[in-house]
């Protein structure tokens, strides 16, 4: 069974510009989660997405935004790009709720120049 | 809200000893889990064991054991017979089971944990 997909692996992207990460879950799985993780620190949570609804966000500002697909698979936006969002981005699947933990991706690595 | 201390940033040990990876954790949640994952270099976050709050029974995953102390808000992992692979960063983190998770997990800081042979 594949695990937790996400792409690009890398890119490299202009302060102000515009960037959009994927992720596809592992089948079966409802829930999907995104973190970011900057250098020397623990992950950080953004958002998570239940059922193509938004549950729960962190603390983080509106230039970042997410949405899930029918398919359960989910994009992650941030727009006006900064050079403090240079960090990898990942992403959880999980069914969902209290049930089960957390399956991650090989995360995003971005770099804002 | 939660919060995950791990105050080891780093950590040396020979290999084939065991090695204990502190952790503690602030929560006014009853209910919570608690996660620990491995990060090699490659980036990935790869899930090693999990403990619930009201678990009886501290968990076991092969090499990997949690030592959970629920009086003192910890919750150290335990490497039993530790090998070069096991070289990586390792977060502790916790989810509050109130709203259904929906906060997602709090990470701790990490410690990374070298094995020398």
């Amino acid at each position: 069974d594949a695990g937790v997909t996400q792409s690009p692996t890398h890119l490299i992207k202009t302060r102000g510009q515009h960037v959009t990460l994927r992720c596809s879950p592992i089948s079966g799985h409802k829930s999907v989660s995104w973190y970011q993780q900057v250098l020397g620190q623990g992950p950080q949570f953004i958002f998570q997405y239940y059922e193509k609804e938004e549950r729960g966000r962190g603390n983080f500002p509106d230039r970042f935004s997410a949405r899930q697909f029918p398919n359960y698979s989910s994009e992650l936006n941030v727009n006006a790009l900064l050079l403090g969002d240079s960090a990898l981005y990942l992403c959880a699947s999980s069914l969902g709720g209290q049930a089960g933990g957390y399956t991650f991706g090989s995360g995003t690595r971005l770099t804002v120049v | 809200a939660q919060k995950i201390t791990q105050t080891q940033p780093g950590m040396f040990v020979q290999e084939k000893e065991a090695v204990t990876l502190d952790c503690t954790y602030d929560t006014s949640d009853p209910s919570y889990g608690l996660f620990w994952y491995k990060q090699p270099s490659s980036g990935e976050m790869i899930f090693l064991i999990y403990q619930g709050s009201y678990d009886q029974q501290n968990a076991t995953e092969g090499r990997y054991s949690l030592n959970f102390q629920k009086a003192r808000k910890s919750a150290n992992l335990v490497i039993s017979a530790s090998q070069l692979g096991d070289s990586a960063m390792y977060f502790c983190a916790m989810r509050a089971n109130s709203g259904g998770g929906a906060d997602g997990l709090t990470f701790g800081k990490g410690t990374h944990l070298i094995i020398q042979p």
